[in-house]
């Protein structure tokens, strides 16, 4: 079956790096995508990889793909305050539209 | 421009009740997405619209469910006879095409619905 795991909770330091987790299950998604959730609001797709790629970064944003293992990474360098929110990781199993999530990661930046 | 909006935002009613959720995508995403987060959950696939019509629609639990899109622009989720597990947050998103990056899913604020 299709099922998206991630850790439920990260705690760090404002300017330290943040690593969230997730494995996943179907090997033919085609993308997976990190949103971000904050209190109220709507779900932001923060990045996405293809399943053909090994690493992205955007700004201070890293995601790491591990198709072997179907781990994947997101990394967060410099962790602000304005970072504390749910992550979650997501996958597209068979195909583009029907997006899986994951249970979400709630990161809480310490000041 | 505007983005994704659904109404209403907030949603009380009595098991058994019949309730309508609205959303309206972004002008001109042809692509529909129905989604439900129950609490401390991540969001899970109800349908999926291509225009007017429903190209996905295994995500819905039962029968009960039912989702519309007339005119390929807004569309209607409709739940009947509403079970107090039905109470979750109903989001609704939409993108150009059918999905990945070049067709980004952007989310509404969602509804959130509770049966008493």
């Amino acid at each position: 079956g299709e099922d998206v795991e991630q850790s439920l909770f990260l705690s760090v330091r404002e300017g330290d790096s943040s690593v969230i987790n997730c494995t996943y299950t179907d090997s033919s998604s085609t993308y997976l995508y990190w949103y971000k959730q904050e209190p109220g609001a709507g779900l932001q797709l923060l990045t996405y990889i293809f399943s053909n790629m090994d690493m992205k970064q955007d700004q201070r944003l890293t995601v790491l793909l591990n198709k072997k293992d179907k781990h994947l990474s997101l990394r967060i360098a410099d962790t602000q305050t304005g970072d504390s929110a749910i992550y979650f990781c997501a996958e597209t199993p068979g195909g583009y539209q029907k997006v899986t999530f994951g249970i979400g990661t709630k990161l809480q930046v310490i000041p | 421009g505007a983005g994704v909006s659904q109404t209403p935002s907030n949603k009380v009613t009595e098991k058994g009740k019949y309730v309508e959720l609205r959303c309206d995508p972004i002008s001109g995403h042809t692509a529909l997405y129905w989604y439900r987060q129950s609490l401390g959950q991540g969001p899970e696939f109800l349908i999926y619209f291509q225009g007017t019509g429903a190209a996905d629609d295994s995500g819905l639990p039962n029968d009960r469910f039912f989702a519309v899109r007339p005119e390929g622009s807004v569309s209607t989720l409709k739940i009947q006879r509403t079970e107090r597990g039905d109470s979750a947050v109903y989001l609704c998103a939409s993108s150009l095409a059918g999905g990945g990056r070049d067709y980004e899913q952007y989310f509404g604020p969602g509804t959130r619905l509770t049966v008493t």
